[in-house]
């Protein structure tokens, strides 16, 4: 079974709208962490957002906001006001602290954003 | 934040020869690092998990002595692509972090092989 899993492959938005990217997850680990991240052209891996499975309050970033959803195991990424530059592949990743080895982190498929002028 | 550099970010190889490229955190200290592999609009894929001063741990189907790994001190780590073939190349890319909330990433190494 997918771990970590992006239903929507490519997706418009329109410049300074907002846009929600989805995220659900399937871990039996008690103890674990969600990463979102930014992956324009050139390939580098941006950090965006960090939420841990005990946190109490959703994460927020500036412009990025987790909506995070433990009993439904979704970690939506929310982006404000999209900006040309948003454009890029965003891919959501899980740790599990407890019963995974070695802190690796598993990635969804990708959401590939597109902002429209 | 860390800062984890990874050289080279382009190269070329001809078939048959082999391809070592380098993943160094800079300002920490890194016991575990991992290296992933990326297909063109694909997402990526651990390959294996590289451990300072011990063997490497291997994902199920990559082939240890096609991918060697080398983690000999807190900082560095290298992928080395033996024997390389058009069908290795690919988007490899390394990860390290000090801490459970984090994953800081180098800058990906694009491979062709000719």
């Amino acid at each position: 079974a997918q771990k970590i899993t992006q239903t929507q492959p490519g997706m418009f938005v329109q410049e300074k709208e907002a846009v929600t990217l989805d995220c659900t997850y399937d871990t039996s680990d008690p103890s674990y962490g969600l990463f979102w991240y930014k992956q324009p052209s050139s390939g580098e891996m941006i950090f965006l957002i960090y939420q841990g499975s005990y946190d109490q309050q959703n994460a927020t970033e500036g412009r990025y906001s987790l909506n995070f959803q433990k009993a439904r195991k979704s970690a939506n990424l929310v982006i404000s006001a999209s900006q040309l530059g948003d454009s890029a592949m965003y891919f959501c990743a899980m740790r599990e602290l407890i019963k995974a080895a070695g802190n690796k982190l598993t990635f969804g498929g990708g959401t590939r954003v597109l902002v429209k002028p | 934040g860390a800062v984890v550099s990874q050289h080279p970010s382009r190269v070329i190889c001809k078939s048959g020869t082999s391809v070592k490229i380098e993943c160094r955190s800079l300002d920490f200290q890194a016991t575990t690092m991992f290296w992933y592999r990326q297909f063109p609009k694909q997402s990526l894929m651990l390959m294996a998990t590289s451990n300072e001063g011990s063997k490497a741990t291997y994902e199920q189907g990559v082939e240890k002595d096609k991918f060697l790994i080398n983690h000999a001190s807190l900082t560095l780590s290298t992928l080395t692509v033996t024997s390389a073939h058009p069908e290795d190349s690919s988007f490899y890319i390394c990860s390290a972090g000090g801490r459970d909330t984090e994953a800081f990433f180098g800058q990906g190494t694009r491979l062709t092989v000719v």
